[in-house]
């Protein structure tokens, strides 16, 4: 089994208002990532979590606020979002930090910000 | 220059052809080579990886890599209109560093 799990699917949101992505895996992964993605564009590396510690932030904008609660559980905490932040918003994993060649990617979450 | 260069495409093809993609990348310290496919509007799907050079089979898919040349290939046998996808190659120079990814090729397998 190699799911990875994020909810909401779609998610439209206010420039004023806070909402939060989930991703979940359940294969006992310690190294979690969250990736945006725009249309025709590969995926743009965010945050890495390694053994639930945040080890790599991409210069993301502090609007953008990643969790990591336990070992199967990612959020991503969103507030004050602007419309160039819509995109396609990515989970995956892999078996440790180490193993970055063998990443599993979640569906995605659809963000559209109004 | 972008680090790792790949053909947007489309790519078209009929159904039972040989699909060919491929990625060339300028970093010659780059040491992991993976193919992922991506439907529409979803996550992407490892295909499969490989470490430094020579070539990996899995089914209908074959992917090499020639550091030399700083060129990597993934081939598809027998195509079929479930293969129309994006196909992206992404690398890495250590296992536990970023990875880097083509712009990724879209592919239309027609029947």
């Amino acid at each position: 089994d190699t799911e990875v799990t994020q909810t909401p699917k779609h998610l439209v949101m206010g420039m004023t208002n806070k909402k939060s992505l989930k991703c979940e895996q359940h294969m006992g992964h310690r190294a979690m990532y969250w990736y945006k993605q725009k249309a025709k564009k590969p995926p743009e590396l965010m945050f890495v979590y390694s053994y639930e510690k945040l080890s790599i932030n991409e210069s993301v904008p502090s609007r953008f606020s990643p969790e990591c609660p336990n070992s199967s559980l990612l959020n991503l905490h969103l507030h004050a979002l602007q419309p160039e932040d819509s995109a396609l918003y990515l989970c995956a994993s892999s078996r440790q930090p180490g193993q970055i060649y063998e990443q599993y990617f979640g569906p995605g979450t659809r963000l559209t910000v109004t | 220059q972008k680090e790792v260069e790949q053909d947007p495409g489309p790519l078209s093809v009929p159904e039972g052809a040989i699909v060919s993609l491929n990625c060339t990348y300028s970093n010659s310290a780059f040491q992991y080579f993976m193919w992922y496919r991506q439907y529409s509007r979803k996550g992407p799907e490892l295909l499969m990886y490989t470490y430094s050079s020579g070539n990996k089979e899995d089914g209908r898919f074959t992917a090499q890599v020639d550091k030399s040349s700083k060129y990597i290939s993934l081939f598809i046998r027998d195509s079929q209109p479930s293969d129309s996808a994006t196909y992206l190659c992404a690398m890495s120079v250590a296992a536990g560093n970023k990875l880097t990814f083509g712009g990724g090729t879209r592919v239309l397998v027609k029947p």
